[in-house]
């Protein structure tokens, strides 16, 4: 069974603090993708990133960064220098490469104050 | 522009009056699905399509139906909203095995009263 676990209900920062996301996840199969959505008031879903299970090289987009660890079955997400637009909902999600199928966490709400 | 539409965006209604949310894809994409939202929650998949006239339960089914009759559109209905069912609904698609992913609809936000 796959499950995904965003241990974080909610965090809140003050701008321009670092942030880390924490996403941990389950599965069984040795190919499978992993995801951040971002979810901001507006309400969709705004896609990230993803990271192909064979590929443990950390990504930096800007201010975004991802640390992804077999290891520890670990995809973190960390925001440098947090703004207030910053402010959302966001999901880790895993899916299988066999059945596509796509599971979320119960997402992290972060609030980044002035 | 490639992408899935959904409609409505918003939507009241009473409980016990049928509503069906429309959703369609103009990618071509073999693999459709439903989610729905609550605080909490995250995403939880609802029913999905694997192809035409082929569809299977996700992890809550209960209350909802879908049909797959042309590969764009998968559409959810819902015969006898109750409450509970308030929510917001994401469709998705993907290619299909291996495409590492959906495209996700903008979501329909349902209230049942």
């Amino acid at each position: 069974a796959q499950k995904v676990t965003q241990a974080q209900t909610e965090i809140s920062v003050v701008e321009k603090e670092d942030v880390t996301l924490d996403c941990v996840y389950e599965t069984r199969d040795t190919t499978y993708y992993l995801f951040w959505y971002k979810q901001p008031p507006s309400g969709e879903l705004v896609f990230l990133i993803r990271r192909n299970s064979f590929d443990e090289q950390n990504e930096i987009s800007g201010r975004y960064s991802w640390n992804f660890q077999k290891s520890t079955s670990s995809f973190n997400f960390t925001i440098t220098a947090s703004q207030v637009v910053d402010s959302a909902v966001y999901f880790c999600a895993l899916s299988s490469y066999n059945n596509n199928d796509m599971r979320f966490g119960a997402g992290t709400r972060l609030t980044v104050k002035p | 522009e490639a992408q899935v539409t959904q409609n409505p965006r918003y939507l009241i209604t009473v409980t016990g009056k049928k509503l069906t949310v429309t959703c369609s894809q103009n990618m071509n994409h073999e693999y459709m699905s439903w989610y729905r939202q609550d605080p909490g929650l995250g995403l939880r998949q609802i029913y999905y399509s694997m192809n035409v006239e082929v569809t299977d339960k996700g992890d809550v089914p209960e209350g909802y139906k879908v049909s797959r009759k042309e590969k764009r559109n998968f559409p959810l209905i819902l015969e006898s909203p109750s409450p509970n069912q308030t929510s917001l609904y994401f469709c998705a698609s993907s290619l299909g095995q291996g495409a590492g992913g959906y495209t996700f609809g903008s979501g329909t936000r349902l209230t049942v009263v």
